[in-house]
């Protein structure tokens, strides 16, 4: 089975720190997309890479970064967390843009 | 890339019944995926149909396509407890980016 795990389940930060959150899966999957789900605005895409140093940005990707330098592994970085980023993240992994998507359990990032 | 748009938002039924959610797209596609969300398992994809394909099966659940009408249904037979869920619908053309609509939650009552 594809496995995509994420670094943490839950995460407290402070305003204007710098946040990590790592995504890993295990099955060479080309494309790695990073979500983030509020209550009434659904699932919007954040950022999305479909290859190795590739990323293109999503609907919101203000305040936001990200690094893919390995296949598996897909970053998110928030420079300077502020507390509209509390959210719940999801990152997903697929074989291609024809292929249905395997999702990570989450991270519920809160910004104090 | 596209959205698809589930319908009703919400269904409530009772455990044993039969769940039908539908799904409305707007243009062509290369096939059509469903989701689930639920509390305990997050978001796991559950059967995806392919644009020369009308129905497919899996388990207890049954997918419909209908590309002429640009519609689909998710048909999940004798409900259980833990149906209890959101269900997406994903139109995929095979672009990069998809897109995730409100979706329908389904309360099965035991």
């Amino acid at each position: 089975d594809v496995k995509v795990t994420q670094s943490s389940r839950y995460l407290v930060k402070r305003t204007g720190e710098k946040v990590f959150l790592e995504c890993v899966q295990d099955m060479d999957h080309e494309n790695m997309f990073w979500y983030r789900q509020d209550p009434g605005l659904g699932l919007r895409l954040i950022y999305f890479s479909y290859d190795v140093k590739m990323k293109e940005k999503g609907d919101i990707p203000e305040g936001y970064s990200v690094s893919r330098e390995k296949k598996e592994r897909f970053s998110l970085i928030l420079e300077s967390a502020s507390t509209n980023q509390t959210s719940m993240y999801l990152c997903a992994s697929r074989i291609s843009s024809y292929n249905e998507q395997f999702f990570g359990p989450g991270t519920r990032l809160t910004v104090l | 890339s596209q959205q698809g748009e589930e319908d009703p938002q919400a269904l409530s039924i009772q455990e044993g019944e039969n769940a039908t959610m539908n799904c409305s797209y707007k243009t062509s596609i290369n096939n059509l995926q469903w989701y689930r969300q639920n509390s305990g398992r997050g978001l796991v994809h559950l059967i995806l149909i392919r644009s020369n394909e009308r129905e497919k099966h899996s388990g207890r659940l049954r997918v419909t396509l209908d590309t002429s009408k640009k519609s689909s249904s998710l048909l999940i037979t004798a409900s259980r407890a833990a149906d209890t869920a959101s269900y997406f619908c994903v139109p995929n053309a095979g672009g990069f980016k998809t897109i995730f609509g409100a979706g329908t939650r389904l309360f099965v009552k035991a």
